[in-house]
C-alpha cells in the first residue's frame, strides 16, 4: 500500500461546474477526513467518516458540498456549482484507531 | 476564533544549530497534540505527537514539549538540517476528552528555512 492517494492532482473548472474529487484512504485504516487548505492557512477540517457513516461535517461544509464513502473505502467529495472562493487544496486524510491521521498529496482545485 | 495559534510566520536558522518551534492553545478540551511538516504541492507529512498526559515526546532529531498549564507546545530540531525546511504545522485533537470529536484542528505554520 503507497499511502492515501488523491485523484485528480490538480483541477480547473469555470465558476458554476461541478466537481469531484476521489480519494482512496490506505486499506486498513476506517476513518477518513476531508480537509481544505488556502493560501496561508493551515488545513481546515471538513467532514469526517468512520467506514461508511458519515459521522461528523463542518459549517464549512456548505449545501453544495456533499460527501460519500460509498462502502467504507475510498471516499468522493463533490463541489456542485462552483465559485471562486471554493478555489483551494483539498487535502484527503485516513487514520485507523491508533494512529495519526495520514494525508494525501491533495487535489488543487482553480475556480475561474 | 483561532483555537491554535503558531504566531511566527517563519524562522531561519543556521544548519547544525537548534530549531524551535511555538505554538499555543485556547480550547482546554485539547488532549492530543501533533506537528505535521509539509512542502509545496504535498500533503503534511506526521512528525511527532503527545498526549495530554506527557510533558515531552522525543523522536531522533525532533522533540515536542508540551507546557498544559501554559497551553504551549513547542517543537525542537537539532540539530538542523536543510532538508528540514519546509512549512510546519502544529494541530490538536480532542479525542479523549469526551467532546468526541476526532478532527484535527490547525494553527497557520511556520515556515522554516534551514540556512547551510
Amino acid at each position: 500500500d503507497t499511502g492515501v492517494s488523491q485523484d485528480p492532482r490538480h483541477k480547473i473548472t469555470k465558476r458554476g461546474q461541478n466537481v469531484t474529487f476521489r480519494c482512496d484512504p490506505i486499506s486498513e485504516h476506517n476513518r477518513l477526513y476531508w480537509y481544505r487548505q488556502t493560501l496561508g492557512q493551515g488545513p481546515e477540517f471538513l467532514t469526517y467518516f468512520q467506514n461508511e457513516a458519515q459521522l461528523e461535517k463542518s459549517r464549512l461544509l456548505s449545501d453544495r458540498f456533499s460527501a460519500e464513502r460509498p462502502k467504507g473505502s475510498f471516499s468522493t467529495l463533490e463541489i456542485q456549482r462552483t465559485e471562486q472562493g471554493d478555489s483551494a487544496m483539498y487535502l484527503c486524510a485516513s487514520t485507523d484507531l491508533n494512529t495519526e491521521a495520514f494525508f494525501g498529496q491533495g487535489t488543487r482545485l482553480t475556480v475561474v | 476564533d483561532q483555537q491554535v495559534k503558531q504566531n511566527s510566520p517563519s524562522l531561519s536558522v543556521q544548519e547544525g544549530r537548534i530549531s524551535i518551534l511555538n505554538c499555543d492553545y485556547t480550547n482546554s478540551m485539547f488532549d492530543y497534540f501533533l506537528w505535521y511538516k509539509k512542502y509545496p504541492a504535498e500533503g503534511p507529512t506526521f512528525l511527532i505527537s503527545i498526549s495530554s498526559i506527557k510533558d515531552k515526546n522525543e523522536d531522533g532529531r525532533f522533540t515536542v514539549f508540551l507546557n498544559k498549564s501554559a497551553k504551549h507546545l513547542s517543537l525542537h530540531i537539532v540539530p538542523s538540517q536543510p532538508g528540514d525546511s519546509a512549512v510546519y504545522f502544529c494541530a490538536a485533537s480532542a479525542v479523549n476528552s469526551g467532546a468526541g470529536s476526532y478532527q484535527l484542528t490547525f494553527g497557520k505554520g511556520t515556515k522554516l528555512s534551514v540556512i547551510p
